[in-house]
């Protein structure tokens, strides 16, 4: 079993529509992020958490939010999608050396 | 405003043609710089940190280096398998633990 999972893969849905993306993870770590990436732009942070009462913005948060149920679930919602949300999105978890652990990602298509 | 740029942006090389790829940072204060390697469709996987200039860490074909300015990531009598994008991230001082990173060079060994 992967370390970091993400639920759905893929996922085509309505602009406008509400849409959950889910991370858990087995590593016991603390620390858990969502990125997007985009040809030709790379990985952009979007919101990161260090525990369970930790949020941050990142790089590009508005549109986003998220929720960090427990230490090991961290949920990215886009409230009311749109076409530019489209992206492959990815989960990821450090350790207390800040080495990231992926999971496989999520591509979504808003239509 | 702290940036990070990878070159080239795609390379192609001849198995055991040796090579590097190189990483640029202009960053407020270093806490380490990362190497990962992200295969199509699956997400980064971790291959090093650095944290100060002069460091070397090394792994099969491969050695990353570090000064103040920049990183390479040599490659040596690289083998097909080494296709794979490879991207460099840093972590800055007073920025917490979320990585920047770069837009990645894309690498394809032939046989």
């Amino acid at each position: 079993d992967a370390d970091v999972t993400q639920t759905p893969r893929n996922r085509i849905t309505k602009t406008g529509k509400r849409i959950m993306l889910e991370c858990s993870q087995t590593k016991g770590h603390d620390r858990m992020y969502w990125y997007r990436q985009d040809p030709g732009l790379g990985l952009r942070l979007i919101y990161y958490s260090f525990d369970v009462k930790d949020i941050n913005k990142g790089e590009i948060s508005d549109g986003y939010s998220v929720s960090r149920q427990a230490q090991a679930k961290f949920s990215l919602s886009l409230e009311s999608a749109i076409p530019n949300q489209t992206a492959l999105y990815f989960c990821a978890t450090s350790d207390l050396e800040s080495r990231a652990f992926f999971g496989q990602g999520t591509r979504l298509t808003v239509v | 405003e702290d940036q990070v740029t990878q070159s080239p942006e795609a390379l192609r090389l001849q198995e055991g043609e040796s090579s590097s790829l190189n990483c640029s940072y202009t960053v407020s204060g270093l806490r380490g710089l990362f190497w990962y390697r992200q295969d199509p469709g699956k997400g980064p996987e971790f291959l090093f940190t650095l944290y100060s200039a002069g460091e070397e860490k090394e792994k099969e074909r491969l050695k990353a280096t570090l000064t103040k300015k920049e990183s390479f990531l040599h490659i040596t009598a690289p083998k097909p398998e080494d296709s794979a994008t490879y991207l460099c991230a840093v972590q800055v001082v007073g920025s917490g633990y979320a990585l920047n990173f770069g837009k990645g060079t894309s690498l394809l060994v032939t046989p």
